[in-house]
């Protein structure tokens, strides 16, 4: 199975500030098709989980442009400018590449 | 808009079984695969399996082979989750998810195992 592991597992940011939260994954999930099956989640509390990007770095309908993702390969980057209290919740990534698909252990965002 | 709507909680035994639903509205459940994933008490999000309604073809993780059974109903719009053997370790709340990169999910159900 694809093992993705994302860092910090915690991330306090004071309200107005940018976080960045990292996700690497154990094999790259570029497909020989040319698209990286790579997305990303909000769990915000007691609520179920929101796609926020999906293949890197698109924007889900409805998402904020304060969101943003990067990355290529194994490494990948999601970006929260100017974070807002609805942001706090836990984050996911999930690779969809193989099967089982496989979600990180989630970055818990907390406001300062 | 699709809309993805789960049964309601559960308390069971130990040692019994459980089937839980998903019914798809403002799409037909045979257009995407229709996945569900685990998440225990305060812990991370783990995938399940997923069913193609079309020909009920299924995927499972190696984990819950044993566990877990997909069954689609397509003339009622409808996915079940149905798990056997119910031990602690299964309760947790169960999401159904569909569409291209889980765009939607289920409010989620919680199951609770205990005596």
């Amino acid at each position: 199975d694809i093992m993705m592991t994302q860092s910090p597992l915690s991330v306090a940011v004071t309200p107005g500030e940018s976080a960045s939260i990292s996700c690497r994954s154990s094999k790259s999930l570029l497909h020989s098709n040319g698209i990286t099956y790579l997305s990303w989640y909000l769990q915000r509390p007691e609520k179920s989980p929101q796609l926020l990007i999906y293949q890197i770095s698109n924007l889900a309908s409805g998402v904020s442009d304060r969101f943003s993702g990067s990355g290529s390969g194994t490494d990948f980057t999601l970006k929260i400018s100017k974070v807002e209290t609805e942001d706090v919740g836990i984050y996911y990534c999930v690779q969809f590449l193989e099967v089982p698909n496989t979600f990180g252990a989630g970055t818990k965002l907390e406001l300062k | 808009e699709v809309q993805l709507q789960q049964s309601g909680a559960e308390l069971v035994r130990p040692g019994t079984s459980v089937k839980l639903s998903c019914k798809v509205s403002g799409d037909t459940i045979t257009a995407y695969y229709m996945h569900f994933v685990k998440q225990r008490p305060g812990q991370g999000l783990e995938w399940i399996g997923r069913i193609d309604p079309e020909d009920d073809s299924t995927k499972y993780a190696e984990k819950f082979k044993n566990k877990a059974t997909l069954t689609a109903d397509t003339s009622s719009n409808t996915a079940y989750l149905k798990l056997s053997s119910l031990t602690s370790e299964d309760t947790a709340t169960y999401f159904c998810t569909t569409e291209d990169w889980f765009a939607y999910w289920g409010q989620g159900t919680l199951v609770t195992v205990s005596s």
